[in-house]
């Protein structure tokens, strides 16, 4: 069975700073790995994905998420934090040729001025 | 091109009622989930629909049911409310390969009392 863990709750920065938000998955065969993020009151937002070929995905935002394989990470980054940043973040899998979503249970970005 | 649209945006209801909640997608997109995401919770899958067949579903009940129709909408139905089915349920709409983003809506509220 397919799963996804977001080992933190939240994750606490300060602008300018860069973050990295945590994602490790369980699929049976290759898998398809989406970020996404949520605002208050409104659904989520698609940021990146990775299906296939470079390990290293760029998205919106100025976000990317590095796929580790041997790790069975897909942990989410960006260079240089903003306030408006802060939000809920959630990391999702797929398997290939799947039609059921898995999303972990999210971790919640506070970037402080 | 407007997104994916839900109606209602909030609604209550009593226990042992039934609800409907509607689903318009994106313009072009054939595929149609439904998640119910109980707050501090990652968003579970309870269906999708392609072409007007259910694809899969989710670890639900059978109260819990759904339908598509031939201009792609989607109704999702719940009977015999139950207070734990309090919760934000989100809409996504994609294009009918797998590998795709979903695009969310801003989901309907629903609070049972």
């Amino acid at each position: 069975a397919q799963s996804v863990a977001q080992p933190e709750d939240q994750v606490k920065v300060a602008e300018g700073n860069p973050l990295t938000v945590k994602c490790t998955y369980s699929v049976s065969g290759n898998p398809y790995l989406f970020w996404y993020v949520q605002y208050p009151n409104r659904g989520l937002q698609f940021l990146l994905k990775y299906i296939t070929g470079d390990n290293l995905v760029k998205g919106s935002y100025g976000f990317e998420a590095e796929f580790n394989k041997s790790q069975t990470s897909f942990h989410l980054k960006k260079p240089s934090a903003l306030v408006s940043d802060s939000a809920l973040y959630f990391c999702a899998v797929r398997e290939t040729g799947g039609f059921k979503t898995i999303f972990g249970a999210g971790t919640r970005l506070f970037v402080k001025a | 091109d407007a997104g994916v649209t839900q109606s209602p945006t909030h609604l209550i209801k009593t226990r042992g009622q039934q609800v409907t909640l509607r689903c318009s997608p994106i313009s072009g997109h054939k595929s149609v989930s439904w998640y119910q995401q109980v707050l501090g919770q990652g968003p579970q899958f309870i269906f999708q629909y392609y072409e007007k067949e259910e694809r899969g579903r989710g670890n639900f009940p059978d109260r819990f049911s759904a339908r598509q129709f031939p201009n792609y909408s989607s109704e999702l139905n719940v009977n015999a409310l139950l207070l734990g089915d309090s919760a934000l349920y989100l809409c996504a709409s994609s294009l009918e390969r797998v590998n795709q983003p979903q695009h969310f809506g801003d989901g309907t509220r629903l609070s049972i009392l």
